[in-house]
């Protein structure tokens, strides 16, 4: 059973810090590794994705992939209210070729003004 | 945004009818996926299918069916709905190039009295 792993929150920052939301996975052969952003109501959207150790910065979201640790984070730099969401941590299954993601439970996460 | 839509998006129905959900993308995307989302649970597959008439089985596929008889449409049937099955479901799909990723529908929120 593949897992993923996020720290359940919920996670209250207030605006303009940053945002610090981690991942632990346990299919050690994954390559591939994606952050969703849900509006309560609303369906995933993808907002970051990473193959390769290090960092990989997008306007203020930047993710970070350490496959040595099985380890995947997401910082949000200048937090603003309009980041209020749950993060959906999603690490593509090893193994086979049809794409299948296992998602972690989710992060809320809080901007407070 | 992939193009993709759910039908109906709001349904409510009575313990041991059958449901059918509709999921239809404009992508030509050959995978398609079914999700069930619960709070406590985060996303948990349901169904795949990785081309027409191919299918298989996600983690909770137990008193869900699916077809695929055409690219763009992917049915998910509850056979005799339980209150159990009370759920937000939402339809993925996923294009062929590697690094790709999975675009989700809009969500269908199903209750079972």
């Amino acid at each position: 059973q593949k897992e993923v792993e996020q720290n359940s929150g919920p996670l209250s920052v207030p605006e303009g810090a940053i945002a610090s939301l981690n991942c632990t996975y346990s299919d050690r052969g994954s390559q591939s590794f994606f952050w969703y952003r849900q509006y309560s109501g609303k369906s995933p959207e993808l907002i970051m994705s990473i193959y390769s150790n290090g960092d990989k910065e997008d306007g203020r979201f930047t993710a970070q992939l350490n496959k040595a640790s099985q380890y995947v984070s997401l910082l949000i730099r200048d937090s603003q209210p309009s980041d209020s969401a749950t993060y959906l941590c999603a690490v593509e299954n090893s193994g086979g070729s049809n794409y299948k993601l296992t998602f972690g439970k989710g992060t809320l996460l809080t901007v407070n003004p | 945004d992939a193009g993709i839509t759910q039908s109906p998006r709001h349904k409510v129905t009575e313990t041991g009818t059958p449901v059918t959900l509709r999921c239809h993308q404009t992508e030509n995307h050959r995978y398609m996926y079914w999700y069930r989302q619960d709070p406590g649970h985060g996303l948990r597959l349901i169904h795949y299918s990785y081309g027409v008439k191919d299918t298989d089985k996600g983690e909770v596929s137990d008193g869900y069916s699916v077809s695929r008889s055409k690219t763009e449409d992917f049915l998910l049937t509850l056979e005799s709905a339980t209150s159990s099955q009370t759920s937000v479901y939402f339809c993925a799909s996923h294009g062929t190039v590697s690094t790709d990723t999975q675009y989700f529908g809009p969500g269908t929120r199903l209750t079972v009295l």
